[in-house]
C-alpha cells in the first residue's frame, strides 16, 4: 500500500492567493482527518470526515478555510485568501472504521505551506 | 472533557540507555485506545505503539514498550537500547472507542546523544 499521499509537499505563495492542498487516503479507509501543525499552537485537528461526510469542523479557523471530500479516495483543503499566519505544516491522516487496527490513524508526509 | 498530559517537554538520553516518557489522560469512558506517535526531524508522523484499554497486557514493539496503568490513567512509553534514530518528538494520544477524533498531548522532545 502506498500510504496516505499528499500534494504538494511544499507550497510557497503570496498573501491573498488561493491555496489548495490535496490528500489521497489509504485505500479502504473510511475516515479522513486534516491537521495543522505550528510551533506556536502544536498539532490541531481542523476537520474530519467519516464516509465522505464532514463530522466535526470545529477546528477550522475561519471562513477562509474549506474542506471537501467528493469521494472516498480524494480530499482537498482550500485556503482563500491565504494569509502569512496560515504558514504551517498541514497533515492528512486516514483511518479504517472496521477491522483490526480500525482505530489507528495513519499520516501522510505533510505539506509545508509558506505564505509570504 | 478528555485531556492528555505529557509533563516532560524535553528529555535526553545517552545512546544504548533506556528512557521512559510519561503520559496521563483523563476520561470517564471504559472503552478506548491509546497511542504513541513519533515525529522525527523529517516531520513524518509515525505510529510507534497502540494499546487497547480492555487489554491488561502491556503492548510491546521491539525496543518500545508501554506501562499501561488503567486505574491511574497512565500510559508511559519505554524505549530500550536508545538509538540516534530515536531522536524525535513523541506524542501521546487518546482515542475514544466510537471512532471519534483523537485527543493529543503536546509532545515530548527526545534527544538521543552519542
Amino acid at each position: 500500500d502506498a500510504g496516505v499521499i499528499q500534494s504538494p509537499r511544499h507550497e510557497v505563495t503570496e498573501m491573498g492567493q488561493e491555496v489548495t492542498l490535496r490528500c489521497k487516503p489509504i485505500s479502504g479507509h473510511n475516515s479522513l482527518f486534516w491537521y495543522r501543525q505550528t510551533m506556536m499552537r502544536g498539532l490541531e485537528l481542523l476537520i474530519y470526515f467519516n464516509n465522505n461526510v464532514p463530522i466535526d469542523d470545529s477546528g477550522m479557523p475561519e471562513d477562509r478555510f474549506s474542506a471537501k471530500m467528493p469521494n472516498a479516495s480524494f480530499s482537498t483543503l482550500k485556503i482563500q485568501p491565504s494569509e502569512p499566519r496560515d504558514s504551517a505544516v498541514y497533515f492528512c491522516a486516514s483511518r479504517g472504521l472496521a477491522g483490526a487496527g480500525a482505530d489507528t490513524q495513519y499520516f501522510g508526509p505533510g505539506t509545508r505551506l509558506t505564505v509570504l | 472533557a478528555q485531556t492528555v498530559t505529557q509533563s516532560q517537554p524535553e528529555m535526553s538520553v545517552q545512546e544504548a540507555e533506556t528512557v521512559t516518557l510519561s503520559c496521563t489522560y483523563d476520561t470517564s469512558e471504559s472503552n478506548y485506545y491509546l497511542f504513541w506517535y513519533k515525529q522525527p526531524p523529517s516531520r513524518q508522523m509515525i505510529l510507534v505503539i497502540r494499546q487497547e484499554a480492555y487489554k491488561q497486557q502491556n503492548a510491546t514493539e521491539n525496543r518500545f514498550s508501554v506501562n499501561f496503568q488503567k486505574a491511574a490513567k497512565s500510559f508511559s512509553l519505554k524505549i530500550s537500547d536508545s538509538q540516534l534514530g530515536d531522536t524525535a518528538m513523541y506524542f501521546c494520544a487518546f482515542g475514544p472507542g466510537n471512532n471519534r477524533k483523537l485527543i493529543w498531548g503536546l509532545g515530548t522532545s527526545l534527544a538521543v546523544n552519542p
